[in-house]
């Protein structure tokens, strides 16, 4: 099947900090969606990017399906962006199952 | 955006009882359903597939006997966990997806507590 890691594995961040979170894939894919699990365990689906760039607020993502990997962007962070972060593909040999990376955790301090 | 309700949020009970969490869709037809198990400080882990009057698909190592799933319309998916033990202790968290390449809607999950 295919493989998805996410890096870096953790990540410690003062408040205000920017910081960029990458996933690679091995193989193609066509679907992609970043997701922020809070610490109750709630997936919040941040975006759903398949290729190409999207904003939202403070967080963007940028896929480069050719390439496979994705990276979301967090700027001016804030302690309320703790949690895990996890980006998930479809691939053309899953069917439409989504398969989950390694996660990246972040703690934002003050 | 697409809501997806999951229920119960938290259960304890003794070994050897049955649970069923289930898992709708408000306001869109879930055509397919997902059920993913997370131990903690690891990642969602799919369990099996269902779709809407099919019998579900289990991943490999998942025992169907153990964990059934019933997908009896198209916004209500249940995973009943059979004569649980405490290995069977996780979080459950289902997901709901549309026809064509959807995004999935998740759930908030299940804390599952077997005693």
């Amino acid at each position: 099947g295919i493989q998805v890691e996410q890096s870096p594995p953790d990540l410690i961040l003062q408040e205000g900090a920017n910081s960029t979170l990458r996933c690679n894939f091995s193989d193609s894919v066509n679907n992609l969606q970043w997701f922020h699990q809070n610490p109750w365990g709630q997936l919040i689906n941040l975006f759903y990017i398949p290729s190409g760039t999207k904003q939202n607020g403070r967080l963007s993502a940028t896929t480069v399906a050719t390439e496979r990997y994705s990276l979301l962007y967090i700027s001016s962070s804030q302690t309320t962006d703790s949690g895990v972060y996890f980006c998930a593909v479809r691939w053309a040999g899953g069917g439409n199952k989504l398969t989950f990376g390694t996660g990246t955790q972040l703690k934002v301090e003050l | 955006g697409a809501v997806v309700s999951q229920h119960p949020s938290w259960v304890i009970c003794k070994s050897g009882t049955s649970v069923k969490i289930e898992c709708r869709s408000l306001d869109f037809q879930a055509t397919t359903m997902f059920w993913y198990r997370q131990f903690p400080k690891q990642s969602l882990m799919l369990m099996a597939t269902s779709n809407e009057g099919s019998k579900a698909t289990y991943e490999q190592g998942v025992e169907k006997d153990k964990f059934l799933i019933n997908h009896a319309s198209l916004t209500l998916s249940t995973l009943t966990v059979t004569s649980a033990h405490p290995e069977d202790s996780s979080f459950y968290i289902c997901s709901a997806t549309g026809t064509g390449n959807q995004p999935q809607h998740f759930g908030d999950g299940t804390r599952l507590s077997i005693l």
